[in-house]
């Protein structure tokens, strides 16, 4: 079946630097990828998502990009601040609104 | 906002206790899932529901049954609790449509099996 590989499970940054979070998948036939932030207490939250017709996505400090061809997806967050701290997760799904593969989750964490 | 509702934040039962997860979302959303989460495995996906009285399994559905009387209400039912059942359960709905496709999550259910 799917699998989705993410990788770093911990990351920690000084406040102000970048952080990037990438993820695999093995079902090719896959085409929508969403990263989630779960905050402590509390369910994963989408921030960003993207459709395999796409090969980049911003949204302010967020940043996602896509390459079919080596079925990987990367996690890009410029000028970190420490409220970004949280359990990041990838997820695939071969059709939005369907049934989601997730990552195992990267556990952000921004020091001041 | 769109709201996803779990009947309880913390549960405690003891081994062999049949259990029940309510869930209700308030968007009048088609697609509903049930996810459990522990730590280093991430979310794994247990069951879903595109439609009323409709299920499908997920990955790992072993020990778990599901029921979809009411569109807004996906209950998650654990037969005979086991200790390996002790997790965090989280619910998600979504509207189904390919282009208003966010999974809204829940905040989560710790269930502890003594």
């Amino acid at each position: 079946g799917e699998n989705v590989e993410q990788h770093p499970s911990t990351l920690s940054v000084q406040e102000g630097d970048s952080a990037v979070i990438k993820c695999t998948y093995s079902d090719s036939a896959s085409n929508y990828f969403p990263w989630y932030k779960q905050e402590l207490g509390k369910g994963p939250q989408l921030i960003i998502d993207i459709r395999s017709n796409v090969g980049e996505k911003k949204d302010q400090r967020i940043a996602v990009t896509l390459n079919k061809t080596a079925k990987h997806f990367s996690l890009h967050i410029t000028e970190t601040q420490p409220e970004d701290s949280a359990v990041y997760f990838c997820a695939a799904s071969r059709e939005a609104g369907t049934a989601l593969i997730f990552g195992k989750g990267t556990t952000l964490s921004v020091s001041s | 906002d769109v709201k996803v509702t779990q009947s309880s934040r913390y549960l405690v039962k003891r081994t062999g206790e049949k259990v029940f997860l309510e869930c209700v979302q308030d968007m009048d959303h088609e697609n509903m899932f049930w996810y459990r989460q522990d730590p280093g495995l991430g979310l794994r996906l247990i069951y879903f529901s595109y439609d009323v009285k409709m299920k499908e399994k997920g990955d790992i559905p072993e020990g778990y049954s599901v029921s979809r009387e009411k569109k807004e209400r996906f209950s998650l039912i654990l037969e005979s609790a086991s200790t390996n059942q002790t997790s965090m359960y989280l619910c998600a709905s979504t509207l189904g449509l390919a282009e208003y496709n966010e999974q809204f999550f829940g905040p989560g259910t710790r269930l502890t099996v003594l």
